[in-house]
């Protein structure tokens, strides 16, 4: 089992559109859960942490469920410049840990 | 947030020669710094963590002979891709963390693009 898989996508979708991207993670033991979004031949950009209650930021909605190893990302009322890869991203040792990455999944979102 | 900078942005090289690319934290000071390498279609792989004033610690299958990382300063970390072939063409991509160990939040800079002749 890869340590982080995510939808394979790319999800297509309209303006205005809510769309959700799944992610789940092998080591139980992970201590911290980031979602980072990275555009077209860019870095990376972190896009908001993933808390075990939940943590909304604007339109953007993600969840944890550590029982399932399973982190969530909503996007409500999708824009055209949402569109880029949405990375899911693990820590698993914490603050001294390394960061490891999904393979992301794309987001196209159209007029 | 905090400023990290890449440098060059892009570079072509022929094969066989050495290419040195630096990373600085602006504004803060990182006493740890990460070099990323990301194929087209794939997903950030974590080369090495490079600490301030010690060796780096590389990843598995990454040759330390062949990328040589330099940590000399709180703000700089430097990767030398070493007699580098087509396939060491890739995206480059080094992440800097803050000193206060309480945040593990790591700030990417904007990359290096290296094509091999």
């Amino acid at each position: 089992r890869k340590e982080v898989e995510q939808d394979p996508g790319p999800f297509n979708v309209p303006e205005g559109a809510t769309v959700a991207f799944n992610c789940t993670y092998s080591n139980s033991a992970s201590q911290s859960f980031f979602w980072y979004r990275q555009d077209c031949r860019k870095e990376p950009k972190l896009l908001m942490s993933v808390y075990s209650s939940g943590n909304e930021d604007g339109r953007f909605t993600a969840q944890l469920n550590r029982a399932s190893q399973y982190i969530s990302l909503l996007i409500r009322d999708s824009k055209l410049s949402d569109s880029a890869t949405y990375l899911c991203v693990v820590n698993p040792r914490g603050s001294q840990g390394n960061l490891i990455f999904g393979k992301g999944t794309k987001l196209s979102v159209k007029p | 947030g905090a400023v990290v900078s890449q440098h060059p942005s892009r570079v072509i090289c022929k094969s066989g020669t050495s290419v040195k690319i630096e990373c600085r934290s602006l504004d803060f000071q990182a006493t740890t710094m990460f070099w990323y390498r990301q194929f087209p279609k794939q997903s950030l792989m974590l080369m090495a963590t490079s600490n301030e004033g010690s060796k780096a610690t590389y990843e598995q299958g990454v040759e330390k002979d062949k990328f040589l990382i330099n940590h000399a300063s709180l703000t700089l970390s430097t990767l030398t891709v070493t007699s580098a072939h087509p396939e060491d063409s890739s995206f480059y991509i080094c992440s800097a963390r803050a000193t206060s160990g309480v945040s593990d939040t790591q700030y990417f800079g904007p990359g290096t693009r290296l094509t091999v002749l």
